[in-house]
Parts: structure tokens; C-alpha cells; sequence
């Protein structure tokens, strides 16, 4: 079983600051998800990766595959961002299902 | 295009009632199904998963069921709700090579 661990737990930062979101896993993987749930609970897909890093406006992922780590990226960061990052892992062959991280909760300050 | 409806966003309901939280995806065939639950303060918990239609697995055994009805349709379901079946639920499917998709969620509260 596929443990998922992120950090930091919490996080809050000033308005404009450059944020970075850590998840490990223990197990190989064939994608890791990152995902925004706003204060409502309302969940929204940020990236799916299996290899490299992606950009999306002022958001990057990055992950490295050989370590099992992925980082989430925020920069300049508003406080629109203020939000619960959780890291879900798919592990590989045969199985589809998903791991989740409990989540980094997000604070910037204006 | 893919995509995954799920509904109500919000629900409370008074201990003892029955619950039906409803899932349908579009623009796939046959994909895997879940359903997650995640408690005040946890993280996402798998609950059920299906690989097809009639096909369920349970993780965790509680007071909760779910059924497929449909090739994309996923239901869970409680006969009687008990308080501590409060939380956020989360549907999602997947299938390989297309990744996976997250319904927006339910936050139940039962009171």
C-alpha cells in the first residue's frame, strides 16, 4: 500500500511570497495528482503528472520519479490561493485506484 | 469532453434519515469508479471502488453502501445515517490513459 506523505501541514504566507507544497510516497506510481479544495470543499484538479513538471499561470509541479517526491509551486502567491493542496498518487500496473495525502493547508495574508 | 458530475454539493440530513449521493461521468467507457470519504481534519479515504457495472469493492466496512447501476453512474447510499457519517464525500474515475477525474463533492452533515 502506497503511503503519502505531505508537508508542510500548514502553511501561511505574506501576499506575494513563493510557496512550495512537498508530497513523498512509498511506492512506484504511474501518476501523482495535485489537487486545490477551497474552504466549501469543492475540489478542482490542478495537474497530473508522471514525469518532469508542468505550468499552469503561477502554478508549477514538479516531480522526480527516481526520489518519489513532487513538488507544488506557487508563485506570487494571493491570497485567492489560500485553499487545502492535497497530493493523490495512482499506483501502476493493473490498478487505478488512489492514495491521498491528508492535505497542506494554505494561508497567504494580504 | 470528460467529464464528472456529482450532486448534491451540499446535504444535511437528521440522524437516522437515508442518504443517496449520485455520480455520473461522461466522455468515457467502462471506467473505474471511487468513492472517498474524508472525516473533519483527515485526509481522503477510500470507500468503495468498481471496475464495472454490479462490481463493487468495499475498503472500509461501515454504515454506507454503493451500488452501479450503470456503466457511468455510481451511487452511495446509507439506509440510516448516523452522526458520525459526517463529512466530505468525493467521487472520482479513471481509467488508463486517461487519467483521473474528481466530482466537485458533498459536504453531508448529519445532525
Amino acid at each position: 500500500k502506497n503511503e503519502v506523505e505531505q508537508s508542510p501541514q500548514n502553511l501561511t504566507a505574506q501576499e506575494g511570497e513563493f510557496i512550495t507544497i512537498n508530497c513523498s510516497y512509498s511506492v512506484g506510481i504511474s501518476a501523482l495528482h495535485w489537487l486545490q479544495q477551497h474552504p466549501g470543499g469543492g475540489i478542482v484538479s490542478l495537474f497530473m503528472l508522471s514525469s518532469g513538471k508542468k505550468k499552469h499561470g503561477r502554478l508549477i509541479a514538479t516531480i522526480n520519479i527516481q526520489e518519489k517526491h513532487s513538488s507544488l509551486h506557487i508563485t506570487a502567491s494571493h491570497p485567492r490561493d489560500s485553499a487545502v493542496y492535497i497530493c493523490a498518487v495512482r499506483s501502476g500496473a493493473g490498478s487505478y485506484q488512489l492514495t491521498f495525502g491528508k492535505g497542506t493547508k494554505l494561508s497567504v495574508i494580504p | 469532453s470528460q467529464t464528472i458530475h456529482q450532486w448534491p454539493a451540499t446535504l444535511v440530513q437528521p440522524v437516522g434519515s437515508p442518504l443517496s449521493l449520485e455520480c455520473t461521468v461522461e466522455g468515457t467507457s467502462n471506467p473505474n469508479l471511487y468513492w472517498y470519504r474524508q472525516a473533519a481534519g483527515r485526509g481522503l479515504q477510500l470507500l468503495f471502488y468498481s471496475v464495472g457495472i454490479g462490481q463493487i469493492s468495499s475498503e472500509v466496512p461501515q454504515n454506507l453502501s454503493a451500488s452501479r447501476p450503470q456503466d457511468r453512474q455510481f451511487i452511495l447510499s446509507s439506509k440510516k445515517l448516523l452522526l458520525s457519517d459526517s463529512g466530505f464525500y468525493l467521487c472520482a474515475w479513471s481509467s488508463l490513459g486517461a487519467g483521473a477525474f474528481f466530482g466537485q463533492g458533498t459536504r453531508l452533515t448529519v445532525v
